[in-house]
């Protein structure tokens, strides 16, 4: 099976505290690339990182930083600092390679992220 | 360079009515999907093209056509609308040659 999991649904943090969300992952895949997406209240998909199957290396850009560890099919993000504009809806996703695979992108379910000033 | 834009932004509905989504890119990518989304579910693959002429279904392909006569183009068509049918639809597109997903601003359609 071929699944990403965002088990938690909403998340509420006061501003400047850290926040993670968690994200896992099913696939049988030996290559595949694993995103994150944010979806601010006004709607469209903005991408903040992709991960192919073979960097483990985490990542680290400004406030935002991912871990991915392959032992335990996870790939989760951690906000530093929280800001109110951090507010928005976080989407995991995976993808696969592959002539017709490359199109197709499975998505989280998504985690609605709150910050409280 | 306008990237990937769908029309129309907002759209109504009667249930059995007829409509086409329609989806452009000026980035000459080659492979482009439909995505629908709904509350709570996260986004799920209608239908992609990995190329003029030929496409495929995804994971909801049922009550939407679709077809891709040239590289820029990528409409999405409800031949009879129903109200479960109502969602946002995003067109996405990519490169061969890169893996990153580029999405329009979405169409928000309601079937009454």
């Amino acid at each position: 099976a071929q699944k990403v999991t965002q088990a938690q649904t909403e998340i509420s943090v006061v501003e400047k505290e850290d926040v993670t969300l968690d994200c896992v992952y099913e696939t049988r895949d030996t290559t595949y690339y694993l995103f994150w997406y944010k979806q601010p209240p006004s709607g469209e998909l903005v991408f903040l990182i992709r991960r192919n199957s073979f960097d483990e290396q985490n990542e680290i850009s400004g406030r935002y930083s991912w871990n991915f560890q392959k032992s335990t099919s996870s790939f989760n993000f951690t906000i530093t600092a929280s800001q109110v504009v951090d507010s928005a809806v976080y989407f995991c996703a995976l993808s696969f390679a592959g002539y017709s695979s490359a199109s197709k992108i499975i998505f989280g379910s998504g985690t609605r992220l709150s910050i409280r000033p | 360079n306008a990237g990937v834009t769908q029309t129309p932004k907002f759209q109504v509905l009667k249930t059995g009515q007829s409509m086409t989504l329609q989806c452009a890119q000026d980035m000459n990518h080659e492979y482009m999907s439909w995505y629908r989304q709904d509350p709570g579910m996260g986004l799920r693959l209608i239908h992609y093209s990995v190329g003029a002429g030929i496409t495929d279904q995804g994971e909801v392909p049922n009550g939407y056509n679709v077809s891709r006569s040239t590289t820029e183009d990528f409409p999405l068509r409800l031949l009879s609308a129903a109200p479960s049918q109502t969602s946002v639809y995003f067109c996405a597109t990519r490169s061969m040659g890169d893996n990153e997903q580029f999405f329009g601003p979405g169409t928000r359609l309601t079937v009454l």
